[in-house]
């Protein structure tokens, strides 16, 4: 069965932190990975990682994909209290299924 | 643009009664997929179509829970009867193919009592 993993589960942290969420997966016929940031409302799409190794990068979020370890982390550089939310995580299997399996989530808290 | 339109935002029912969800997908978009968000299970695919075709069920819980796409632009997810175990965030996504990832709706907040 198709799996997810992230880890922690829950991080609370100060403005100005350094943080890296987890994801680990098992997936038949891996072909990518995403991540998305969910406040309020519905998940918005921030990465997608298909080659390992190779960093992504949008201001001060970050990610890379590692195919040998089967994971990838998410980094958030000097944290704002806009940065509190839940983060998913979702692998993406290869041989025409589109559907995503998705990682139960790392909720962020950044306190000011 | 219009992003996905999902209605109604918040629905609180009793138990026994019908459900009905429903969602317009993003114009252009060909995969539609139902999901179901809760605290303890986190964000589950019950069943996504393509062209309008239901691909892969499996995730549907039992017969209680059915979709329809009847055509490219809207899709409805229903229960019947419900129960208070269905009370969960129901959210609809689109897309065309996965190269950006899926466009969710805001959701559907359902309480069954």
């Amino acid at each position: 069965e198709d799996k997810v993993v992230q880890s922690p589960l829950s991080l609370v942290v100060h403005e100005g932190d350094t943080v890296t969420l987890n994801c680990s997966y098992e997936v038949t016929n891996f072909r990518s990975l995403l991540w998305y940031k969910q406040e309020k409302k519905a998940p918005t799409f921030l990465f997608m990682l298909t080659s390992s190794g190779i960093e992504k990068k949008s201001g001060r979020l970050s990610s890379i994909l590692d195919k040998k370890e089967l994971s990838s982390i998410l980094n958030i550089t000097a944290t704002q209290t806009g940065d509190s939310a839940i983060y998913l995580c979702a692998a993406l299997a290869q041989g025409g299924s589109e559907k995503l399996v998705f990682g139960k989530g790392t909720k962020l808290t950044v306190n000011p | 643009d219009a992003g996905v339109i999902q209605s109604p935002r918040h629905e609180v029912t009793e138990m026994g009664q019908e459900v009905t969800l429903r969602c317009k997908p993003i114009s252009g978009h060909n995969s539609l997929f139902w999901y179901r968000q809760t605290m303890m299970r986190g964000l589950e695919l019950l069943i996504y179509f393509n062209n309008n075709v239901p691909i892969d069920d499996s995730g549907m819980p039992e017969d209680r829970f059915s979709a329809k796409m009847p055509n490219a632009s809207f899709s409805t997810l229903k229960i019947q009867p419900s129960e208070p175990r269905d009370s969960a965030v129901y959210f609809c996504a689109s897309s065309f193919g996965v190269r950006q990832g899926e466009h969710f709706g805001d959701g559907t907040r359902l309480s069954i009592l």
